[in-house]
C-alpha cells in the first residue's frame, strides 16, 4: 500500500527557533498533501492543503507566515514552523492523497511530535 | 460549516461484548472514512465508504453509511483488548480534489479483559 513518511518523528526546540518538518510519499506521486495538527486527546485539525507547484491553502485561523508550506515536488511537502513558541507544541501529521484506483483516499504519515521549550 | 459528531466520546467495554459507534455529519457527502489511532501514533485507515448503503467488514469491525440520514456506524463485534484505540470518522467535503477531510472528535475505546 501507499506509504507516507515524516521526518523528524520527534523534535524539541527552544522558543524562537524555526523547525522544518518533511512529508514524503514514498511509492506514489501526490499532487495534494495535507497538514494537520493534533493536540492531546483531541481530533485532527486541518491546517492547510498543499498543492504541488502552487501556494498552499490555509484554513481559517492558521497563520500562513508562521506555518510555511512548500510543496516542491510530487513526493515532498515541507512545513516550517517559524519562530516557534510553546503554544505551537503539538503533534503534526501530514497526509497525501492518492488518486490511483477507484478509492481515492488519504494516506497518513507517522506524525511529528514538536515540543517547544 | 460542516460538523462531524461522534458518539460516544469514550467507551469502556468488556471483552466479548458488542457496541456501535455513531458518526453524524451535517452536510451532503457520500464519502466517509474511518481511522484508528493508537496512542502516540498516526492514523491507520480502516474503511472507505463511497456510497449510500455501503457496508464493509474487516475482522470484528463493520462500518456502514447512510447518506440520507448523514450517518455512519462502526460496529464492534465480540470486542477484544487489541481493539483498544481511538477511532475517528472523517467526511470528505470536496470529493475529487484530493479529499478535504473534516474529522469527528474521536471515540476512545477501551476494552477490558
Amino acid at each position: 500500500g501507499a506509504v507516507v513518511s515524516q521526518h523528524p518523528s520527534w523534535v524539541i526546540c527552544k522558543s524562537g527557533t524555526s523547525v522544518k518538518i518533511e512529508c514524503r510519499s514514498l511509492d506514489f506521486q501526490a499532487t495534494t498533501m495535507f497538514w494537520y495538527r493534533q493536540f492531546p486527546k483531541q481530533s485532527l485539525m486541518l491546517m492547510a492543503t498543499s498543492n504541488e507547484g502552487s501556494k498552499a491553502t490555509y484554513e481559517q485561523g492558521v497563520e500562513k507566515d508562521k506555518f510555511l508550506i512548500n510543496h516542491a515536488s510530487l513526493t515532498l511537502s515541507t512545513l516550517t514552523v517559524t519562530s516557534a513558541h510553546p503554544e505551537d507544541s503539538s503533534f503534526y501529521i501530514c497526509s497525501a492523497a492518492s488518486m490511483a484506483g477507484v478509492e481515492e483516499t488519504q494516506y497518513f504519515g507517522p506524525g511529528t511530535r514538536l515540543l517547544v521549550l | 460549516e460542516l460538523k462531524v459528531e461522534q458518539n460516544p466520546l469514550f467507551l469502556s467495554m468488556q471483552e466479548g461484548k458488542n457496541y456501535t459507534i455513531y458518526c453524524n455529519y451535517s452536510t451532503t457527502s457520500d464519502r466517509l472514512y474511518w481511522y484508528r489511532q493508537d496512542p502516540g501514533k498516526s492514523l491507520e485507515s480502516l474503511f472507505v465508504l463511497l456510497s449510500n448503503g455501503a457496508v464493509k467488514q474487516e475482522g470484528r469491525l463493520m462500518a456502514s453509511l447512510d447518506t440520507k440520514a448523514r450517518l455512519s456506524t462502526l460496529h464492534i463485534t465480540a470486542a477484544v483488548h487489541d481493539l483498544s484505540a481511538t477511532y475517528f470518522c472523517a467526511v470528505d467535503t470536496l470529493p475529487g480534489t484530493g479529499n478535504m477531510l473534516t474529522f469527528g472528535g474521536g471515540t476512545r475505546l477501551m476494552v477490558k479483559p
